[in-house]
């Protein structure tokens, strides 16, 4: 396992348009996170899982954003009726617990680029 | 409110002085705190992170950050900056909201190295 991994790295698509995104994790990491960064702006979070639960969500994420991750394993997030603000590169990363406790070490994909036309 | 505040947008150096890049955050207890780079067209990557041990944190390539409490900051340094430095830098804290502790993300330093 070389670390985390994300599809598709490059995604163009028409303002209307449902798209989605996956994200495998480091296999034995059991927390998997979703952020979305703009140009010249920090990773903004939007959610994140502990194995198969979703347990925070932020209120960047509208209804037209949905995230699971079924088995605990690799996780999708889809976005319907894009927009052209939607427009951003995602970031997925993944940590692990250590002794119980989160390292909170976040170990990033490449990212999917977004662009909405 | 919990937040986290990188004072410079942007950091510009020559080759071979000191790097100083700013952190200040706000939180009610004593969070985890990180540094992670991210060089163009590259993923983000850890440079360091405080977990409530010493506080001051050696890092990879020559970074290292101390911890201050007393002032809420985590500033990173580095003595003699290379051009391979250029990049952006994100401080990240660990943040509480929801039940859940969140690494939130600074909005980045910039570091321009001159040669």
């Amino acid at each position: 396992d070389t670390g985390v991994s994300q599809d598709p790295r490059h995604k163009i698509t028409k303002r209307g348009q449902n798209v989605t995104f996956r994200c495998d994790p480091i296999s034995e990491h059991n927390r998997l996170y979703w952020y979305r960064q703009t140009l010249g702006q920090g990773p903004e979070f939007l959610t994140y899982f502990q194995n198969e639960a979703q347990l925070e969500k932020s209120r960047l994420l509208s209804d037209r954003f949905s995230a699971e991750r079924p088995k605990g394993s690799f996780s999708t997030l889809e976005i319907q009726r894009t927009e052209q603000g939607d427009s951003a590169m995602y970031l997925c990363a993944s940590s692990s617990l250590s002794r119980g406790r989160d390292t909170g070490e976040l170990f990033f994909g490449e990212g999917s680029r977004l662009t909405v036309l | 409110a919990q937040s986290v505040t990188q004072l410079d947008s942007h950091v510009s150096v020559s080759e071979g002085t000191p790097v100083l890049l700013r952190c200040n955050y706000s939180s009610s207890y004593s969070p985890s705190l990180f540094w992670y780079v991210q060089h163009p067209n590259k993923g983000l990557q850890l440079l360091l992170k405080y977990t409530s041990a010493a506080t001051l944190v050696k890092g990879i390539n020559g970074f290292e950050a101390e911890f201050k409490k007393s002032e809420t900051s985590f500033h990173l340094t580095k003595p003699s900056a290379h051009m391979s430095d250029a990049a952006e830098y994100f401080c990240v804290v660990s943040l509480f909201r929801g039940g859940s502790y969140i690494p939130t993300f600074g909005r980045g330093t910039s570091l321009i190295v001159h040669p």
